[in-house]
């Protein structure tokens, strides 16, 4: 079945980068593209941005440009995503999801900006 | 940017009573190409999204038929016809059309009276 396997919890400085892999299974990994969505402590969800796994092109909401850069590696069939200048408000819960529709969803990395 | 308001924020329901919750774009999801781009999500406590409704009213693989979800423009609903313990949860409407960003309700909370 499709399924997506996140990286563990990070904890960091504020300054400091994170980044977080997305392993994909079940699928042809090229074929759909991969979405960030992150969550907050008891706050709704937050679209980040996309990547296509084919040709590699990205695009990400207004609000992370600057500090957010999505890759991946089509050999192992993962996405990463890795956010700099960490502030605490980047404390949350950050997920991949498949495809526009977002139809399936990872475990959730949790990264924790404190000092 | 699309906004998207969810009504209510808060749904007390009995078990096997009928839910209703409400989701309004700040302007029509209807895409040049024909199709409205709006899903609804479920969120258990403590797990990831799952999607349960992807383009207004198709309901993915293995979501109950309890589930339905219609409207169109810039107003729709998700109905649950019998309220069950599993439902619990926060329910999010998602819409697609006016990309980027993809932008979320604000979430309705369901909790068993």
């Amino acid at each position: 079945q499709v399924q997506f396997l996140q990286s563990g919890a990070e904890v960091k400085n504020p300054g400091a980068s994170v980044k977080v892999s997305c392993k994909a299974s079940g699928y042809i990994f090229t074929a759909y593209y991969i979405h960030w969505v992150r969550q907050a402590p008891g706050q709704g969800l937050e679209w980040m941005g996309w990547i296509n796994p084919n040709s590699g092109a990205t695009e990400c909401a207004q609000d992370f440009q600057g500090r957010v850069t999505m890759t991946r590696d089509t050999s192992i069939s993962t996405a990463y995503m890795e956010l700099t200048s960490l502030r605490s408000a980047d404390t949350a819960v950050y997920y991949c999801a498949r495809t526009w529709g977002l139809d399936v969803w990872g475990q959730g990395t949790t990264v924790t900006v404190s000092s | 940017d699309v906004v998207m308001t969810q009504s209510p924020l808060s749904l007390p329901v009995t078990l096997g009573q009928p839910a209703s919750i409400s989701c309004t774009s700040s302007q029509s999801l209807v895409h040049s190409d024909g199709n409205t781009y709006l899903n609804w999500f479920q969120q258990r406590p403590g797990q990831s999204p799952r999607r349960l409704i992807y383009k207004v009213s198709n309901r993915d693989s293995g979501v109950p038929d309890r589930f339905s979800g219609s409207g169109s423009g810039t107003d729709f609903t998700l109905n649950i016809s019998r309220v069950e313990a599993e439902d619990v949860g926060v329910y999010y409407c998602m819409q697609g059309t006016h990309r980027p960003p993809w932008t979320f309700g604000q979430g309705t909370k369901v909790e068993i009276k």
